[in-house]
């Protein structure tokens, strides 16, 4: 089975860059790896995915090394508001259709 | 307009009551799941279903059983509920079987506490 690690915590303060990294093992081969964040009370939601390589759009960059056994989501000039929980979720290996979310890293955006 | 939905948003009940937690979702998608999130925050899936038919069971009771009588609809009955099914219970759709490959859109989460 796939086996995903993240940092249960970070802290950082506003204006800084922030990069969280997910380390995955046995993933699909086939499969993207994707993050989402999730506030409180709410359910997550999608932010960004790539196959490999870099990955940007308006609110985050994706980078995943060639061998795909981990990614790391960069929040650039974080606000207060991306204070929140990052899930990175990927495919598990041999083509199962399961998904594995990460435990999750909970960001604390200070002013 | 709300793309998942869920019912109720709050649950609470006494242990060995059976309940159901309805979703349904307005996006058109094939798929639907159910997750759990307990109080460390973990994810973890428990069912999927593409065009009304299982594909994901993940190791859950089988005091949980997925239903789903059109492919906008998936509901969740729990039998017996103990203590350790307290959670939060999330649905959420995506528009082909399950891949990270295809954004989910998450229901905004049912609380369930059982007393």
């Amino acid at each position: 089975l796939a086996k995903t690690t993240q940092p249960i915590s970070m802290d950082s303060y506003e204006g800084q860059e922030v990069n969280i990294t997910c380390s995955h093992n046995n993933i699909a081969t086939n499969d993207y790896i994707t993050w989402y964040q999730q506030f409180p009370s709410q359910g997550p939601r999608f932010i960004i995915q790539g196959y490999k390589t870099k990955v940007t759009n308006e609110v985050a960059s994706l980078f995943i090394p060639a061998d795909r056994k981990s990614s790391t989501l960069s929040l650039p000039r974080v606000s207060l508001s991306d204070t929140a929980v990052y899930y990175c979720l990927v495919g598990d290996s041999g083509n199962t259709g399961k998904l594995i979310f990460g435990q999750g890293t909970t960001l604390q955006v200070k002013p | 307009d709300t793309a998942v939905s869920q019912t109720p948003k709050y649950l609470v009940t006494q242990m060995g009551n059976d309940k159901s937690i309805k979703c349904e979702q307005n996006l058109g998608h094939d798929t639907m799941y159910w997750y759990k999130q307990d109080s460390k925050k973990f994810l973890k899936i428990m069912f999927s279903y593409n065009n009304k038919e299982l594909i994901i069971n993940e190791t859950v009771p089988n005091r949980f059983s997925p239903k789903s009588p059109d492919k906008a609809h998936l509901n969740l009955h729990i039998n017996s509920l103990e203590l350790g099914d307290s959670a939060v219970y999330f649905c959420a759709s995506s528009q082909a079987a399950a891949s990270a490959a295809y954004e989910q859109y998450f229901g905004p989460g049912t609380r369930l506490t059982v007393t």
